[in-house]
């Protein structure tokens, strides 16, 4: 099984400014990894596939990049909505999640 | 639009098996894999498995492969999860996603909160 070791577990900022979250694979994934926002009450909304590829309607100032078994995933310019907690999750191989990153806003 | 229909609570007792439903709509059901998540108060994300409705394949996790079956009724369009034997371990909210041409899941049900408890 591949597993998945994100980092941090939590992280504070300021509004305006930009974070950046690193999941770490336990074997080369080939650039197969998603990026999650997930908020209290709903379902994980997919923000980024395939490392570096955005979906359709999300902000530019959400970016992903990486290769082999190293990943991150930033968020520029944060807003008070993007308050959550954010997820890698590899698909080179079914699927795993990280542990996920808290972020709040200072 | 792509939609997904979860109840919002189950209440189980202790051991009772508990199938768990998800509605599609809005899409070609049998075109895409439906996947299962599970995440315990205060924890992440879990995947436990996925299924495809044209034939009923099935990848799972194999930390659920004697907890989660998961199998689908093409004629609704909908998906189950059915959990044996449940335990409080098992009281968690379940999320049904499917996923998103053929790569990771990108539609996501409000999720099932249920509960283990006598």
């Amino acid at each position: 099984d591949i597993q998945m070791t994100q980092s941090p577990s939590s992280l504070s900022a300021s509004l305006g400014g930009k974070v950046t979250i690193t999941c770490k694979a336990s074997q080369d994934i080939n650039k197969y990894i998603a990026w999650y926002q997930h908020k209290p009450g709903k379902g994980p909304r997919l923000l980024i596939h395939y490392t570096s590829t955005l979906q359709p309607g999300i902000p530019s100032r959400f970016s992903g990049s990486g290769s082999g078994r190293d990943y991150s995933f930033s968020i520029s310019n944060l807003e008070p909505e993007d308050i959550a907690t954010y997820y890698c999750l590899q698909y080179d191989n079914l699927f795993t999640f990280g542990s996920g990153t808290k972020l709040e806003i200072k | 639009q792509v939609q997904l229909q979860q109840p919002g609570a189950e209440l189980v007792r202790p051991g009772a098996s508990v199938k768990l439903s998800c509605k599609a709509s809005g899409y070609s059901f049998t075109s895409y894999w439906m996947n299962w998540v599970k995440q315990r108060p205060g924890q992440g994300l879990e995947w436990i498995g996925m299924i495809h409705p044209s034939d009923s394949e099935t990848r799972l996790n194999q930390k659920f492969k004697d907890k989660a079956t998961l199998t689908v009724d093409k004629s609704s369009s909908t998906a189950y999860m059915q959990l044996s034997s449940p335990t409080s371990e098992d009281s968690a909210v379940y999320y049904c996603a499917r996923d998103y041409y053929g790569s990771s899941p990108a539609y996501w049900g409000q999720g099932t909160l249920v509960t283990v408890s006598a």
